[in-house]
C-alpha cells in the first residue's frame, strides 16, 4: 500500500519566519512528487518533481527532491499571511494494469501570523 | 483553459438519504478522480478513471458509493443511503495519462461539501 506521510501536521509561524514543510514516501513504481496548497477548496498544483536533487523553485516557495532517501522539503522564505493553507504533498504512481494513482499525505496546516 | 467544473458546491442531506455529485474535467483530459477530503485530512482516493474505464476504485465503499463515466469525459458519483460518517468535501481532479507527452499534474475542482444530519 502506497504511503505518504507529511510532517508536521501543523506549523504556526511570524510574517518573514522561514519554514521547511518535509513529506516523505513509500510507494511502488514512482513517477513522480507533486505539492500542492489548498486554501479553500481545491488544491492548486505549485510543484511537480521527478528528478533527485534538482530543485524547483517559484518566487519564495523552492522544492527538492530526494529520490534515495524518499523525501522531499517544501521552503517558504520570508512567509506572508497569505502563505497561510494547507499544503499537501502527493506522490504519483505507475499502476499495475494501467495508468497511475495518485496518493495524498495528510497535509501540514501553516498559520502565519502578521 | 476552462477548470474543472463540480456541482453542487454544498448540500446537506438527512442520514439515509440518496445524494450524487457531477464533475466536468478539462477537456481532452482522460484521466478523472474522485477524492473524499474528511475535514483535517488529506484527500483520500475513492475512484479513478481512465476514459470511461475504472483503474483503481479499491477503496470506494461500494456498498453505498457508486460513480460510473460512461462516455468518458463527465462523471457521477452517488451515495445511497448516505451516513453521517460521509460529511466531506468531494473533490473530482483531472489529467492527461501519464505517458502522453501532455502529461501533467492533476487539475482539482472547487469540491462539493456534503453534510450529513
Amino acid at each position: 500500500e502506497d504511503k505518504v506521510v507529511q510532517s508536521p501536521l501543523s506549523l504556526v509561524v511570524h510574517e518573514g519566519d522561514t519554514v521547511t514543510l518535509n513529506c516523505s514516501y513509500e510507494v511502488t513504481n514512482f513517477r513522480s512528487l507533486l505539492w500542492y496548497k489548498q486554501e479553500k477548496k481545491a488544491p492548486t498544483f505549485l510543484f511537480m518533481l521527478t528528478s533527485s536533487g534538482i530543485e524547483k523553485k517559484s518566487g519564495r516557495l523552492s522544492s527538492i527532491l530526494d529520490k534515495k532517501e524518499l523525501f522531499s522539503i517544501l521552503n517558504i522564505t520570508a512567509t506572508q499571511t497569505g502563505d497561510s493553507a494547507i499544503y499537501l504533498c502527493a506522490v504519483e504512481a505507475r499502476g499495475e494494469t494501467s495508468g497511475s494513482r495518485l496518493t495524498f499525505g495528510e497535509g501540514t496546516q501553516l498559520t502565519v501570523n502578521p | 483553459e476552462a477548470g474543472v467544473a463540480q456541482s453542487p458546491r454544498y448540500k446537506i442531506i438527512e442520514k439515509r438519504q440518496s445524494v450524487a455529485f457531477w464533475c466536468n474535467p478539462i477537456s481532452g483530459h482522460a484521466t478523472l478522480y474522485w477524492y473524499q477530503q474528511i475535514l483535517g485530512q488529506g484527500p483520500k482516493l475513492l475512484i479513478q478513471f481512465q476514459n470511461n474505464g475504472v483503474v483503481d476504485d479499491s477503496q470506494l465503499p461500494k456498498d453505498r458509493f457508486s460513480a460510473e463515466r460512461l462516455k468518458g469525459v463527465d462523471s457521477t458519483l452517488k451515495i445511497q443511503p448516505a451516513k453521517l460518517e460521509d460529511s466531506a468535501v468531494y473533490l473530482c481532479a483531472s489529467s492527461w495519462p501519464p505517458g502522453q507527452p501532455l502529461n501533467t499534474e492533476a487539475f482539482f475542482g472547487q469540491g462539493t461539501r456534503l453534510t450529513v444530519v
